[in-house]
């Protein structure tokens, strides 16, 4: 059974930073490119970042560009994500997604997993 | 606001059909797949339709995808109260260079 399991939100003031974990397994990771995604509070899906099957190659939305850094650690199963600056705009509840095919794009939204999601907030 | 627009809401009755239309652009669903994901409230999203209108293992053939020029639909038959919640639709977009989502439709089964 494919687990996706993230870790490491909590409440952080403006300017502070953080580190989310997914913990992965039940399938084979290193083989699959992986993605984050987030929802603000009553709001919609904003994909944010994403990262090769090899961790070599590295993407992200214009809203996170150099204040989050995406990697992964296929020896350990897991997916990272250090948000650095953090600003009110980037509450939100942050999901981990397993890419559903080999032979898609690294930045494909075709996510067949999802992680429960941890909540980020950011706020004095 | 997205790129990809969705009606934010939709509803109907059990055991009636509805759809839920994703107008897109030249720079996304023409050229691209367009997937569907459900969000149950309180839950993670699930993947419901992808490559326009596969089904995973365990969707039920109620649910159903298509596309058609620079637009996507979900169409859902024999609608069920466990069916209320979010729906998205998502496709890669070239003038962004990433994937998008669509703001989403809420569901309601009256």
């Amino acid at each position: 059974e494919v687990q996706l399991l993230e870790s490491g939100g909590g409440l952080v003031q403006p300017g502070g930073a953080l580190r989310l974990s997914c913990a992965t397994s039940g399938f084979t990771f290193s083989t699959f490119a992986m993605s984050w995604v987030r929802q603000a509070p009553g709001m919609g899906l904003e994909w944010i970042s994403a990262v090769s099957s090899s961790g070599d190659s590295t993407y992200y939305a214009d809203s996170v560009k150099g204040r989050f850094t995406i990697s992964r650690d296929n020896s350990e199963n897991t997916l990272y994500l250090r948000m650095n600056s953090l600003r009110g705009e980037d509450t939100a509840i942050y999901f981990c997604a397993k890419v559903g095919s080999t032979v898609v794009r690294n930045t494909s939204p075709y996510f067949d997993y999802w992680g429960h999601g941890t909540l980020v907030t950011v706020s004095s | 606001q997205s790129v990809l627009t969705q009606p934010p809401s939709a509803s109907g009755t059990p055991g009636q059909s509805v759809t839920i239309s994703c107008s897109g652009s030249n720079s996304n669903i023409v050229s691209y797949y367009v997937y569907w994901y459900q969000q149950l409230p309180g839950t993670a999203p699930k993947l419901l339709i992808y490559r326009n209108n596969q089904r995973p293992s365990g969707v039920p053939d109620r649910f159903s995808g298509s596309k058609s020029g620079t637009s996507g639909s979900l169409a859902i038959s024999g609608l069920r109260s466990e069916d209320e919640g979010d729906y998205y639709c998502a496709a890669w977009d070239d003038s962004l260079s990433g994937p998008v989502f669509g703001g989403g439709t809420k569901l309601t089964v009256l």
